[in-house]
Order: structure tokens, then sequence, then C-alpha cells
């Protein structure tokens, strides 16, 4: 079954600190999107992305989120100047039609950030 | 705007015992419904959807669920649990959108 890979599994960083999580979606979806689960709480949307473009964002992707598709097939979400609140698990989703209600759409395993 | 309620944020139950996790949503448009399982130290796994036709949906590993518009739920059941399927299970909605608004999460935690 394809899958959509994300590295590091885990990192820690200082506040303060600049941050890239990266994500290879699967080679033929065109819909990529990030979530992210802090701790105790619910999964959470923070973007997605098509046609290099934001397609949509939430109130917490504010101006220190930005993503990027680099190449043809990464997808990064930075974090300018971490704060002790962006410590989560943070999901790379990608799929083959917009939302999630097409025939395929998969989450990777997620990022831990941890900001000390 | 859309949201998801699981009624329940941790669910013991006896292995071999049937199991059911709730989950209600609010829209004001037509959804898509989508159940998500986590184990443990993984990412996110699609158990089941519905997008239309049958009301009654079948995933994988015995699990299914109902959408009943009247009541607004999408209520998961397996009829006989096994220990591996402790994990977290999640509750999800598609409103015609470009995104997926989850619930809270219920844990379920499968005894011998």
């Amino acid at each position: 079954e394809p899958e959509v890979t994300q590295t590091p599994s885990h990192q820690v960083t200082q506040m303060g600190q600049e941050v890239i999580l990266r994500c290879v979606p699967i080679s033929n979806h065109l819909y990529f999107y990030w979530y992210r689960q802090i701790l105790g709480q619910k999964v959470e949307f923070l973007v997605s992305f098509y046609n290099n473009e934001i397609s949509e964002k939430s109130e917490i992707f504010d101006d220190q989120f930005s993503v990027e598709r680099p190449d043809g097939s990464n997808f990064t979400l930075k974090i300018r100047s971490t704060k002790l609140e962006d410590s989560a698990m943070y999901f790379c989703a990608s799929s083959d039609n917009p939302g999630f209600r097409g025939t395929e759409a998969f989450f990777g395993q997620g990022t831990r950030l941890t900001v000390v | 705007a859309q949201s998801v309620t699981q009624l329940d944020s941790q669910v013991p139950v006896f292995e071999e015992a049937p199991v059911e996790l709730r989950c209600n949503y609010s829209s004001s448009v037509s959804v898509y419904l989508f159940w998500y399982v986590q184990y443990p130290n993984q990412g996110l796994q699609l158990l089941l959807k519905y997008l239309s036709g049958s009301t009654l949906v079948k995933g994988i590993n015995g699990f299914e669920a109902e959408f009943n518009k009247s009541q607004t739920s999408f209520h998961l059941r397996k009829p006989s649990v096994h220990i591996s399927d402790t994990a977290e299970y999640f509750c999800a909605v598609d409103a015609a959108g470009n995104k997926l608004t989850f619930g809270g999460g219920t844990r379920v935690l499968v005894k011998p």
C-alpha cells in the first residue's frame, strides 16, 4: 500500500528556533495537508495546498507558519520562530481529490515536535 | 461550521466483547463521515468512510458504522474485539470543503 512519509519522527528544538518538517506525499496525489495534535487534544487542521498554493488555512496557521513544495516530491511545513505551545504531533496527508472523500487519502506517521 | 463530538473519551472493554464508539456531528451542509484509528506510536489509518448510499458501512478489521442523518450520528461498532484493537479512534467529517474536522478521540483499552 502506498504511504505518506514524514521526517524526522521526533524533533526537539529550542524556543525561537526555526524548524522544517518534511513530508513525501503519495506520488500521484495533488492535494496536500498539514494537521497537528497537541497532546491530549483534538487533531486540528492547519493548511491545505493545491497547485502550488494554499487552498485553505485555519486561524492557527499564522505568519510564523509557511508551507512549500520545493520539488516534485517533498511538501514542507516551516515554523519560523517556535514557541512552547507549538509542541505537538504534526501530521501530513495527501489525497487524489479535494478533501478526503476521494479514492485515496492517507496520513503520514507524524512528526513529534518538542519545543524546549 | 461543522463540529464533531465523541461522547466517550475512554472505553475499557474485555476481549471478545462488543464495543460501540459514539460520534455525533453538527453541520449546516451535507457531510462525509470517517473513522480513523491511531495505534500506539503510529499515524492515522482510515477504518471506514461514508460518502453516500447504504447507511451501514463496513470497514477494515471487522469494524462497521451506521450513518443516521436524523440523529446526526455515525457510531462505530465491532461485535468482538481483540487485544490488538487497543488504540485511539477518531471520528471526522468533511463538510464538502477541503479539510477534515476531527472529534476529540476515544481511547479503547481491550483487557484480556
